[in-house]
Formats: structure tokens, C-alpha cells, sequence
């Protein structure tokens, strides 16, 4: 059993749904962070967090620490957003990967 | 802006050659990492480094090695490429880990190809 599940693997949206994406995890850590990956390979953090709840623009994202889950939502999905997102787990230099949620959002 | 840059965004080589890829940041981060990314098993961690000089096997360092003679530079070499080594290659730095805080920082991949 991997170390970070994500669900689900795959997700096709229409556009201005609203879309959450789920990472569970096993082990301590410290932080959590949401990752995304466009065609081309290139990845960029979202964001990090540790506790609570954070906040960009239409992206929300949320850590339960004592259940270890997390959460992203998107409001307002739109084709831009179409995206592989990944669930990375942190302790000290200890880094753990979800092998991500492929999104899709059709016009 | 800060930037993490892998010397080729796509690499076809020959089985049995050797081969080097090559990652530099210039945010004067200490921690530099490896990773390869195959379809539905996500990043797994082949080498790390902490310091100039330093470095850590990670969880498939099998058929790899690694160089850091500077610290904005960490250089990955396969040895002898095989088919199996057909991968995406990402390399990463951040600042230590303190508390989890440190944001993570990506070059834009090599899709390493071998025949």
C-alpha cells in the first residue's frame, strides 16, 4: 500500500463544476504539499500547508492532520485547469509522492 | 524569479551508454533531489543531496549515481542506460526542512528515451 493515495486517478470535469481531489496519507509529517504538472513535465507548487486551510484565487486547499487527509478544491473549473495534481507528503528532508489526479475540464 | 533548470527537455540514447543529466538552481538551496516518474507510480526518489558533496540514496538508486561539486549544480549519470531506464527525469531544490514550510521547487523535466 503506497505511503500517499490519491483519488481519484483520473477526473473529467465540464467546465465551472466544482472539483475536489483527495489525498490520504499514513505516515507523521510536517507539512503537505499540492503540486501541479501541465503537459510538457514542467511542476509547480500550489501550495503547502501544515494546518488548516489555505487560499488562491479559485484553489482551496485543506488538511485534516488527525484524520491525515487532505483536500483540493477548485470553484469555477475551466479548461486551463486541466492538469496532473500531486499529493506530496513531507517530514524533515523526507519527501513521499501521490501518483496523481489527472483532471480534465471540457469546454 | 527564482529557477531550477535541467539541461535537456528530451535525451535519446543508446543501451549502454553513459549518460548525464544535469539540474542547476540559483536560489543557493542546499537540498537537491532526483526524482523519475513513470505512469501511475508517481515520483520515486533516486538520489538526494543536502550539501556540496553530500549525497543520500533514495529509493531506487539502482544503475544511477550522482555528482555535486558546487552547490547550485547536482548531476545524475546512468552508467550504463538500459530499456528500463526509459523514463521522466525531474530534478528538485529546496531550503531545509525545518518545519515543512519550505516551498518546492521543480525544473521543467528530461524525458530521457533509450534504445
Amino acid at each position: 500500500k503506497n505511503e500517499v493515495e490519491q483519488s481519484p486517478q483520473n477526473l473529467t470535469a465540464q467546465e465551472g463544476e466544482f472539483i475536489t481531489i483527495n489525498c490520504s496519507y499514513s505516515v507523521g509529517i510536517s507539512a503537505l504539499h499540492w503540486l501541479q504538472q501541465h503537459p510538457g513535465g514542467g511542476i509547480v507548487s500550489l501550495f503547502m500547508l501544515s494546518s488548516g486551510k489555505k487560499k488562491h484565487g479559485r484553489l482551496i486547499a485543506t488538511i485534516n492532520i488527525q484524520e491525515k487527509h487532505s483536500s483540493l478544491h477548485i470553484t469555477a473549473s475551466h479548461p486551463r485547469d486541466s492538469a496532473v495534481y500531486i499529493c506530496a507528503v513531507c517530514n524533515n528532508n523526507d519527501m513521499r509522492f501521490g501518483a496523481g489526479t489527472r483532471l480534465t475540464v471540457k469546454p | 524569479d527564482v529557477k531550477v533548470t535541467q539541461s535537456s527537455r528530451y535525451l535519446v540514447k543508446r543501451t549502454g551508454e553513459k549518460v548525464f543529466l544535469e539540474c542547476v538552481q540559483d536560489m543557493d538551496h542546499e537540498n537537491m533531489f532526483w526524482y523519475r516518474q513513470d505512469p501511475g507510480l508517481g515520483l520515486r526518489l533516486i538520489y538526494f543531496s543536502y550539501d556540496v558533496k553530500m549525497k543520500e540514496k533514495g529509493d531506487i538508486p539502482e544503475g544511477y549515481s550522482v555528482s555535486r561539486e558546487k552547490k547550485e549544480r547536482f548531476s545524475l549519470i546512468l552508467e550504463s542506460a538500459s530499456t528500463n531506464q526509459t523514463s521522466m527525469y525531474l530534478c528538485a531544490s529546496t531550503a531545509p526542512f525545518f518545519n515543512g514550510s519550505e516551498k518546492l521547487f521543480f525544473g521543467s523535466g528530461t524525458q530521457l528515451s533509450v534504445l
